[in-house]
């Protein structure tokens, strides 16, 4: 069976102070991982994709990066936070073919609140 | 660009009571559609989904048709449970390259014993 882990749970940063989350994928080669932010009672927004090792696509621009160093890895990090970038944080990932049907099976999540 | 409607914010129900949580969408083709589930501190966990017009996906007793002429995609179930609260939150994915899904704003519903 496939795992999906985040870390950490949770996080409390400083205004520009530098950030790295991660996510793992056990159990499935080559899933596409996918990174979504949820601001505090709102709705999932997609920031980033990546069908392959070492390559990321962004799909908006909150000055943050991601990179996938492993075919199970996934990293979110930015070097300087902005209060802006406070909310639950999300790893997902679906199977290796793209297709408009596919379900994401989401891990449980960073909350991360800067102050 | 897509987008999803979920017309209720908020839903506070009794036990046994009959839910019915309304989902619009706007997208060009045949979008697929999802619903999904998400509980607190947790991330969304998918229910079903349909890709086709009449369409209809279910799961633990909740059920949607997917209706391209009303473009709507209603979540309904006949007799909720308190541990059906939660927040529902119905998405669309209109196809490409990076499997986009755009969520609505989510409904979060109540139930009470």
């Amino acid at each position: 069976a496939q795992t999906i882990h985040q870390w950490p749970v949770a996080e409390i940063k400083a205004v520009g102070s530098p950030l790295s989350l991660g996510c793992t994928i056990k159990g499935k080669s080559s899933p596409n991982l996918y990174w979504y932010w949820q601001a505090t009672g709102g709705t999932l927004q997609q920031l980033f994709y990546s069908i392959t090792v070492g390559q990321v696509e962004s799909v908006v621009q909150l000055n943050l990066s991601a990179s996938r160093p492993k075919d199970d890895q996934f990293i979110l990090s930015t070097e300087k936070l902005l209060l802006s970038h406070s909310g639950f944080y999300l790893c997902a990932w679906s199977p290796g073919q793209i297709f408009s049907n596919e379900r994401l099976f989401f891990g449980h999540g960073t909350k991360l609140s800067v102050l | 660009g897509d987008s999803v409607t979920q017309t209720e914010g908020q839903v506070a129900l009794s036990e046994e009571d009959f839910l019915t949580i309304h989902c619009n969408y706007s997208a060009s083709g045949y979008p697929a559609l999802f619903w999904y589930v998400q509980y607190p501190g947790e991330g969304p966990q998918f229910l079903f989904r349909a890709s086709r017009d009449k369409e209809k996906g279910s799961s633990r007793g909740f059920e949607a048709t997917y209706d391209k002429g009303t473009t709507s995609f209603h979540l309904r179930k006949a007799s909720v449970q308190e541990s059906d609260s939660a927040v529902y939150y119905c998405a669309l994915n209109s196809g490409g390259s990076n499997a986009k899904l755009t969520f609505g704003k989510g409904t979060k519903l109540s139930v009470k014993s």
